[in-house]
């Protein structure tokens, strides 16, 4: 089956600093990929659509400068936290699918704390 | 986008069915029905999608109504491995805003020994 890789799987930094997030799909390419972050018991909440070799496709309310996407290849789409402060603490998820016709399938997320 | 509303929670007894029910009554004829489940601490896992006809695969049957304003999720044989919150989620179509998932709160369900 389809497999999207996320690393790390959890990671601590200081405020003020950036963090990168990498989200693989490994055994498929995939031209889109899509970035959710999730709160202590609430929701997956969308932030952007990622897409190969264009920008990506942010939803309302999600600064873009601050969560930047890129997305190089078929197979990664990074997600870097731009100058993380505690309240970007929280679990980030991306997904992917193969095509039009597949379901997405969902990394095992990244759990950000920022001290 | 097609909005749906699950029980906030179930309880299932251990081997029985979980029947788990979702309405849609706003959903189009071109959006699919999809089923995620996510358990504690790890990313959504893919259960099973349809548009009209029901489904079966090896982890669940999913059963759409004729008019398809409502499906039921049927995990035939619960285990404690199936404790989780289970998402379904109206999927538009590709050409409509790339057919991302917009995930609603879900159903908690508890299988219990």
């Amino acid at each position: 089956g389809a497999v999207v890789s996320q690393h790390p799987s959890r990671v601590i930094c200081k405020s003020g600093t950036s963090v990168k997030i990498e989200c693989r799909s490994l055994d498929f390419q995939a031209t889109t990929m899509f970035w959710y972050r999730q709160f202590p018991k609430q929701s997956l909440m969308l932030m952007a659509t990622s897409n190969e070799g264009s920008k990506a496709t942010y939803e309302q309310g999600v600064e873009k400068d601050k969560f930047l996407i890129n997305h190089a290849s078929l197979t990664l789409s990074t997600l870097t936290v731009t100058s993380a402060h505690p309240e970007d603490s929280s679990f980030y998820i991306c997904s992917a699918r193969e095509n039009e016709e597949s379901p997405l399938h969902f990394g095992n997320g990244t759990r950000l704390t920022v001290t | 986008d097609a909005k749906t509303t699950q029980p906030t929670s179930m309880d299932c007894a251990e081997g029985r069915a979980a029947n788990l029910p979702c309405n849609h009554s706003t959903i189009s004829g071109n959006e699919y029905v999809y089923w995620y489940r996510q358990i504690h601490s790890q990313g959504p896992q893919y259960i099973i999608h349809g548009l009209k006809n029901n489904e079966t695969n090896e982890m669940a049957s999913l059963i759409i109504t004729e008019d398809r304003k409502s499906s039921t999720l049927i995990l035939p044989h619960a285990t404690l491995r199936d404790t989780a919150v289970y998402y379904c989620i109206v999927r538009p179509p590709i050409y409509n805003q790339g057919g991302k998932l917009i995930f609603g709160q879900g159903t908690e369900l508890s299988v219990k020994p």
